[in-house]
Parts: structure tokens; sequence; C-alpha cells
């Protein structure tokens, strides 16, 4: 069974500096897809940015950038330049690609991210 | 472009009853997964509907059930309420066959509290 675990609950960060979210999973799938989403107070689960297994080049968005190691089965995302509006929920997401290309999402527990002005 | 859309967003239920709620996916979307989310945590997979059949199953009870509609947009229903089941349902829609550019949308969810 693949499992993701994001070990830090609550971290805080300056408004305009970078913080690095961690995430790990465990899998015995070569291919799969990872992502990173954002859940603010109004609820609605938001992509951020989102990782191919195979490929090696590690994934930017703008500010959001990810640091994939495979063979760790390591996920972080880095955020840069933070921004008051990026206080949200985080949450760190599994994808197989498996017979369906829909594959069901699996999260981690999630971390709570504060941006101080 | 609406995205996707549920009703009803909050609700109080009381134990040992059933609810229903409901999803209208993003459109052009055929797929539709449902959530369950306690707070403080990830959300959990229910299950997914495709071509108005579940398609995937997570470890759910079978007090747990859906529907898909010709029109793709799909129902949840939950029998015999238990208080543990007061959580925040989320609906995702995306399409299928297109592998990883298939962009999974989700809803606000629908705030279910049983008392």
């Amino acid at each position: 069974a693949q499992t993701v675990t994001q070990s830090q609950p609550e971290m805080s960060v300056q408004e305009a500096e970078t913080v690095t979210l961690s995430c790990t999973y465990d899998t015995s799938e070569n291919n799969y897809y990872l992502f990173w989403y954002k859940q603010p107070p109004s609820r609605q689960m938001i992509l951020v940015i989102r990782q191919e297994a195979y490929k090696q080049q590690n994934a930017t968005e703008n500010r959001f950038s990810v640091n994939f190691q495979k063979a760790a089965k390591s996920f972080s995302l880095k955020i840069s330049d933070s921004q008051l509006g990026d206080t949200a929920m985080y949450f760190c997401a599994f994808m197989t690609h498996g017979s369906s290309n829909t594959g069901k999402l699996i999260f981690g527990q999630g971390t709570t991210l504060q941006v101080k002005p | 472009d609406a995205g996707v859309t549920q009703s009803p967003t909050h609700l109080i239920k009381t134990r040992g009853q059933q609810v229903t709620l409901r999803c209208s996916p993003k459109s052009g979307h055929d797929t539709v997964s449902w959530y369950q989310q306690a707070l403080g945590q990830g959300p959990q997979f229910i299950f997914q509907y495709y071509e108005e059949e579940e398609r995937q199953r997570g470890n759910f009870p079978d007090r747990f059930s859906g529907h898909q509609f010709p029109n793709y947009s799909s129902e949840l229903n939950v029998n015999a309420l238990l208080l543990g089941d007061s959580a925040l349902y989320l609906c995702a829609s995306s399409l299928e066959g297109r592998g990883f550019g298939n962009t999974i949308y989700f809803g606000e969810g629908s705030w279910l509290t049983v008392v």
C-alpha cells in the first residue's frame, strides 16, 4: 500500500522569505505522479505543482519548486518570496498510473503554513 | 466555465439518519471522485465513478454508496450516520484518458456534522 507522510504539522515564515515543506512517500510502483495541493480557509483544494516520477528534472511553477529525490522517496516543496496569500494548509499527494489514467489521490496529513507580515 | 460545484455546503444530521451529497463536475469532465476529510487531516479516497459505474473504492464501509448520472453529475449517500462521519466531503472531477495531462479539480466541499 502506498503512504504519504508529512512530518511538519505546522510551519511559519516571514513574508518575502523562503520556506521548504517536507514530504516522503512509500510505494513499490515505478510509474507515478506527485502533487502539492494548497487548501486555504475556503477549503477548496488547489493544485500548486506536480511531478512525473520518470522525469529527472524538478518541476517549477513561478515561486514554487520541488526537490524530487526518487531513490529517497522524498518530494519537498520550496516556496520563495513568501506572500501572505500563501497562508494555507499544504498537502502532498501521490497517484499511481495504473490501468486507468485517472487514479485516486493519496494525501499526506498536511502542513499548516502561516506567512507572517 | 463553472468549476466543480457541490451541494449543500453545510448540513447537520442526527445519528442513524441518511444523507445525500451532490456534485456537478467541471464542464467536459466525465470522472468523479469523492473524498472524506476529517478536521485537521488529509482527504481520504472514498470511491470514483466513471461511465455511471463505481470504478475504484477506498477503505470505506458499504454504508457509503454513490451514483453517477448520464450527465456525469454524482451523488454520495451515507446511511446509518455515525458521529465519526462528521467531516468535509470533497468532490473531484477529471477527464478520463488524458493521462498525466489530466488535471483533477476539486469542489469546495460539503460540511457534514452528525450530532
